[in-house]
């Protein structure tokens, strides 16, 4: 079985430029969770949407967005890039949102963006 | 890939051994604690989690301790192996939060043959 997958698996871009990075979740999965992963540290929680609508965000500026579509898929979007933005970017699935049960989040391989 | 561990404690240890890898916490409302590793071009991997209601968990070579009193983690790998070599990740969360997850600076594990 396909894991979660995400494109592309690295970019280059230039300082203002916009981004959009893809994943797909693993089949069945309701739950999608954006991560940013700088070198050197853990990741941090950006975005998490189920059933198509927003169920968190962190403590990230107005220029980072993202959607999920009704396959589950999603995006996420960053404008006006900054050389701080890069990163690795970390997409994960859960089947559904965690409430009171263990549910354990499947991380992708991530989208590796450089900012020049 | 890039190193995930660049800048991070690093622990040693001789393969057949057994290692210890702490961390600390930082909300004490966290009910939800899981350990990942992330090996080099990969995203993180679950290894194991653990509730606040319990105060160890055993799986496969590995068992998770937590310390509410202190706010302190640990996983302990039996009989580490070469391939238990990565950067190792925990990772806090709150029932309600959904899947928001507060990851620790993380522990690079090298094991020596």
């Amino acid at each position: 079985d396909a894991g979660v997958t995400q494109s592309p698996t690295h970019l280059i871009k230039t300082r203002g430029q916009h981004v959009t990075l893809r994943c797909s979740p693993i089949s069945g999965h309701k739950s999608v969770s954006w991560y940013q992963q700088v070198l050197g540290q853990g990741p941090q929680f950006i975005f998490q949407y189920y059933e198509k609508e927003e169920r968190g965000r962190g403590n990230f500026p107005d220029r980072f967005s993202a959607r999920q579509f009704p396959n589950y898929s999603s995006e996420l979007n960053v404008n006006a890039l900054l050389l701080g933005d890069s990163a690795l970017y970390l997409c994960a699935s859960s089947l559904e949102l965690f409430r009171s049960g263990a549910n354990v989040l499947t991380f992708g391989a991530g989208s590796r963006l450089t900012v020049l | 890939g890039e190193s995930v561990g660049l800048h991070l404690p690093t622990l040693s240890v001789q393969e057949g051994d057994n290692s210890i890898i702490n961390c600390a916490y930082s909300n004490s409302a966290s009910d939800y604690f899981i350990w990942y590793k992330q090996e080099s071009g990969k995203g993180p991997q679950f290894i194991i989690d653990i509730r606040s209601n319990m105060d160890k968990r055993q799986g496969q070579r590995v068992t998770v301790l937590l310390n509410k009193t202190v706010k302190h983690l640990s996983l302990q790998i039996a009989a580490t192996q070469p391939g238990d070599s990565a950067v190792y990740f925990c990772a806090e969360g709150l029932t309600g939060g959904g899947n928001k997850l507060t990851f620790g600076t993380g522990t690079q594990l090298k094991v020596e043959l």
